[in-house]
Order: structure tokens, then C-alpha cells, then sequence
């Protein structure tokens, strides 16, 4: 099954800015909007971009989100501690009759 | 505001089947879909299926079209989600979702927006 490609672990400190990748193919980023959600621990995700670099209200413009051909990236500038979490890409996949397919899921942590 | 709230937590035995409920208010519930997510522990969010409540027209995750029906109850702005023949492997958090976006019944076209505080099912012998 296709999968979306994320480094498992990034970190940074305070002030930083830190980028994470997602890596994916032409049937899902390559065709397909992105979105990226962040979960805290034992809570459900939230959304923090998407259609590749859309925030929805109430996100801070610290982060940021792009694309570029099969990859697509979130960056978080002026890091907090409260940034740390675990972050996903997410998007539709055109293979198999269609279906939405989240990345394995980055830990940012901040030193 | 949006409120989406989903039933407790389930026990199962495996070949058993598990019915979860997802409760919402604050917009109106024919007017966006509802997708469900589930998340197993230490792995990747991964995507079940979705439902139009506005007609009950469904789609599934080919993966889980054999074993899976979501359901809607306009009358209580209720989604279900029901999963047959549970594995060990199911056992997972799993999430409804109301989700947003411009082209709000076309799946790919969105984003997760509103999610459910998650249902744990644990499927143990």
C-alpha cells in the first residue's frame, strides 16, 4: 500500500526554525493537496495547513506549510516548547479506487 | 460552535463486532459529511471510509469494505461507524471527523477540521 514518507524524529530549540518533510508519490502529493495535523499526547489531531499552505483561523503564522512536485513540507519557525508533538502529512491517494494516507508521523522535540 | 462526541470505550473478543457512535451539534449536520480514522498504537493515522449525510451514500477504504458500514441518523445528527469480524489488529482509537474544505462532498477535497475526542476498542481474548 502507497505511504507518505516523514523523518521519525526532528527537534530544535526555542526561537529555531525547524522543518519537516513528507515524501509521497504521483498518485497522492504529486496529484493531491496536502494538509498537516499536529497531535498532543492522548489528545485527537488538529489541523494546522492545508491545502498545501492554508492556515485555518486561529493557527499562528509561525508555521507554514509547501509543496513541490512529490514532496511537501511543514516549517515552524520561532519554536515553542509547546510545539512539541507528533506532526502528520496527510492526503488522497488516487490508487486502489481512492483513500485518504497519513504519513508515519514526525516527534518534534524541543530542546 | 462545532461539538463532535463520540461514545465510550469497548471491549471485545475477537470475531466479535463493535459499533461506535459520533454525536454532533453546532452546524447543520446534513450539510458536511463525516470520515472516521482510526489510530493503533505506536502507527500511522489510517483512514476507514466516509458517509454523505445528506443521502447516506457511502465510501470505504478498500481494506476494510468487507467488514465495515457507516451509518447516519439525521433526527439525533448522529454518524456510526460499525466494524465485524475484530482482529487483535483492530485494536486502535478510532476517530470521527467532521471535516471542511470548498468542495465539501468530493473526498478529497478536504481537510479534517472537527474531530471527536476518539473511542479506544480493545480487542483481547
Amino acid at each position: 500500500q502507497p505511504v507518505l514518507t516523514q523523518p521519525p524524529s526532528a527537534s530544535g530549540t526555542p526561537g529555531q526554525r525547524v522543518t519537516i518533510s513528507c515524501s509521497g508519490s504521483r498518485s497522492n502529493i504529486g496529484s493531491n493537496t496536502v494538509s498537516w495535523y499536529r497531535q498532543l499526547p492522548g489528545t485527537a489531531p488538529e489541523v494546522l495547513i492545508h491545502t498545501n499552505n492554508q492556515r485555518p483561523s486561529g493557527v499562528p503564522g509561525r508555521f507554514s506549510g509547501s509543496k513541490s512536485g512529490t514532496s511537501a513540507s511543514l516549517a515552524i519557525s520561532g519554536l515553542q516548547s509547546e510545539d512539541e508533538a507528533d506532526y502528520y502529512c496527510a492526503t488522497w491517494d488516487d490508487s486502489l479506487n481512492g483513500f485518504w494516507v497519513f504519513g508515519a508521523g514526525t516527534k518534534l522535540t524541543v530542546l | 460552535q462545532v461539538q463532535v462526541v463520540q461514545s465510550g470505550a469497548e471491549v471485545r473478543r475477537p470475531g466479535a463486532s463493535v459499533k461506535i457512535s459520533c454525536q454532533t451539534a453546532g452546524y447543520t449536520f446534513t450539510n458536511y459529511p463525516i470520515h472516521w480514522v482510526r489510530q493503533a498504537p505506536g502507527q500511522r493515522l489510517e483512514w476507514l471510509g466516509w458517509i454523505i449525510t445528506a443521502n447516506g451514500d457511502t465510501k470505504y477504504s478498500q481494506k476494510f469494505q468487507d467488514r465495515i458500514s457507516i451509518t447516519s441518523d439525521t433526527s439525533t445528527t448522529t454518524a456510526f461507524m460499525e466494524l465485524r469480524s475484530l482482529r487483535f489488529e483492530d485494536t486502535a482509537i478510532y476517530y470521527c471527523v467532521r471535516p471542511d474544505g470548498t468542495m465539501i462532498v468530493v473526498p478529497k477535497e478536504v481537510h479534517f477540521q472537527h474531530w471527536g475526542q476518539g473511542t479506544l476498542v480493545t480487542v483481547s481474548s
